[in-house]
């Protein structure tokens, strides 16, 4: 059975901290994987990663992708109490002969204090 | 520039009434998904298109319906709403299926 998982579940840090959250995954037909924030509402895109060691970075995030180890990890850095959300780490897969499907983790519930 | 749109956004049903949620969306896409998500689940699939006229069942897709008469809508039905089916939905959509662009979600409770 095809599964994603990430941890920590939740964490408390406090601004200024770097935090890494981590996401394994046991998927058939990989095709790309993504990371998104959930604040109050919908799930915002973040980054998609499909090729191993490269990195991909927007501001203070940046996140890796290994697809011989299969897990991938989302950095943050400096972090501001903006940064408190819900991260969702998704796999990309071909499910019931389409592509496009995603299968999502739990999230890691990430509160930064000032 | 709207994107996503889900209506509606609160609903409470008493068990056994039907609803439907609405969505509509405004970037052209192919795709379009329906998920519902649940305290310590994660969002899961429940059904989704992948374009006018189809649609596929996806992980938990008993006791709901869909259709895509247009390429714009995707609609998500309950037939006969029971207290498992209390949760917030949402919708994505997506241009090529990887990517997808959720809505505001619509928070459902069934008494």
């Amino acid at each position: 059975e095809d599964k994603v998982v990430q941890s920590p579940l939740s964490l408390v840090v406090h601004e200024g901290d770097t935090v890494t959250l981590n996401c394994s995954y046991e998927v058939t037909n990989f095709r790309s994987l993504l990371w998104y924030k959930q604040e109050k509402k919908a799930p915002t895109f973040l980054f998609m990663l499909t090729s191993s060691g490269i990195e991909k970075k927007s501001g203070r995030l940046s996140s890796i992708l290994d697809k011989k180890e299969l897990f991938s990890i989302l950095n943050i850095t400096a972090t501001q109490t903006g940064d408190s959300a819900v991260y969702l780490c998704a796999v990309e897969r071909n499910y019931g002969g389409s592509q496009g499907n995603l299968i999502f983790g739990k999230g890691t519930k990430l509160s930064v204090k000032p | 520039n709207a994107g996503v749109t889900q209506t509606p956004k609160f609903r409470v049903l008493k068990t056994g009434q039907s609803m439907t949620l609405l969505c509509a969306q405004d970037m052209n896409h192919e795709y379009m998904y329906w998920y519902r998500q649940d305290p310590g689940m994660g969002l899961r699939l429940i059904h989704y298109s992948v374009g006018e006229g189809t649609t596929a069942k996806g992980e938990v897709p008993d006791g709901y319906n869909v259709s895509r008469l247009k390429k714009q809508n995707f609609l998500l039905g309950l037939e006969s709403a029971a207290p498992s089916q209390t949760s917030v939905y949402f919708c994505a959509s997506s241009y090529a299926g990887d990517i997808q662009y959720f809505g505001a979600g619509t928070r459902l409770s069934v008494l």
